[in-house]
């Protein structure tokens, strides 16, 4: 199977920055997605990364490692309502190009 | 654009009976429908792939015979849960991919609960 490992949870300070790591198993790679999810809602998307590189989007910004198996997703400005889980999900050169998330992340925001 | 709803939202049954979920993607065709199920503080495992017209793949450890997934349409998948059970209760969640994007869209899921 793919083992995708993220820590389980974290706490932060408003205004402050995080970064919530994810290492994957680089066999049969196309991508990799970060989600936020509120309790008792669906995943929404946060970003993809196929490349190398840090991309970049407001706050949230995602890196990718190919030759490591590892992505970062960091959270600028922490803001209350950032607190939730972000789920890593490693995308699968198939056919279907199914999703296998990692056990996700639960954030804490504190005043 | 890509949304994606399910119905219902929630859905309370009685232990021993079968419980249909529905997934549909209101503003685009997809090819292909994933189902995932999510129990409490845990992340959302994949149960099965399917595409429109043909046989859903499912996981390893997932029983296809009570998990029955159909994809009649390029618009339409539903999950019916057989002979439900306790242990059948969590979160189900379907997304839905269109042929040329490597995004999937999700549903806002289907709350079962089983007694």
């Amino acid at each position: 199977g793919q083992n995708i490992d993220q820590p389980t949870e974290m706490t932060a300070t408003e205004g402050a920055i995080v970064q919530i790591n994810c290492t994957y198993q680089t066999s049969g790679f196309n991508g990799l997605f970060w989600y936020q999810q509120h309790a008792g809602e669906a995943p929404t998307f946060l970003s993809y990364n196929v490349l190398d590189g840090l991309e970049e989007k407001g706050r949230f910004s995602s890196f990718l490692s190919r030759s490591k198996g590892y992505s970062y997703l960091l959270l600028k400005e922490l803001q209350m309502k950032d607190s939730a889980s972000y789920l890593c999900a490693e995308q699968l050169m198939d056919s279907s190009y199914k999703l296998i998330f990692g056990s996700g992340t639960r954030l804490l925001v504190r005043p | 654009g890509a949304v994606v709803s399910q119905h219902p939202s929630r859905v309370i049954c009685k232990s021993g009976t079968s419980v249909k979920i529905e997934c549909r993607s209101l503003d685009f065709q997809a090819t292909t429908m994933f189902w995932y199920r999510q129990f409490p503080k845990q992340s959302l495992m994949l149960m099965a792939t399917s595409n429109e017209g043909s046989k859903a793949t499912y996981e390893q450890g997932v029983e296809k015979d009570k998990f029955l997934i159909n994809h009649a349409s390029l618009t339409l998948s539903t999950l019916t849960v057989t002979s439900a059970h306790p242990e059948d209760s969590s979160f189900y969640i379907c997304s839905a991919r269109v042929e040329s994007s490597y995004e999937q869209y999700f549903g806002p899921g289907t709350r079962l609960t089983v007694t």
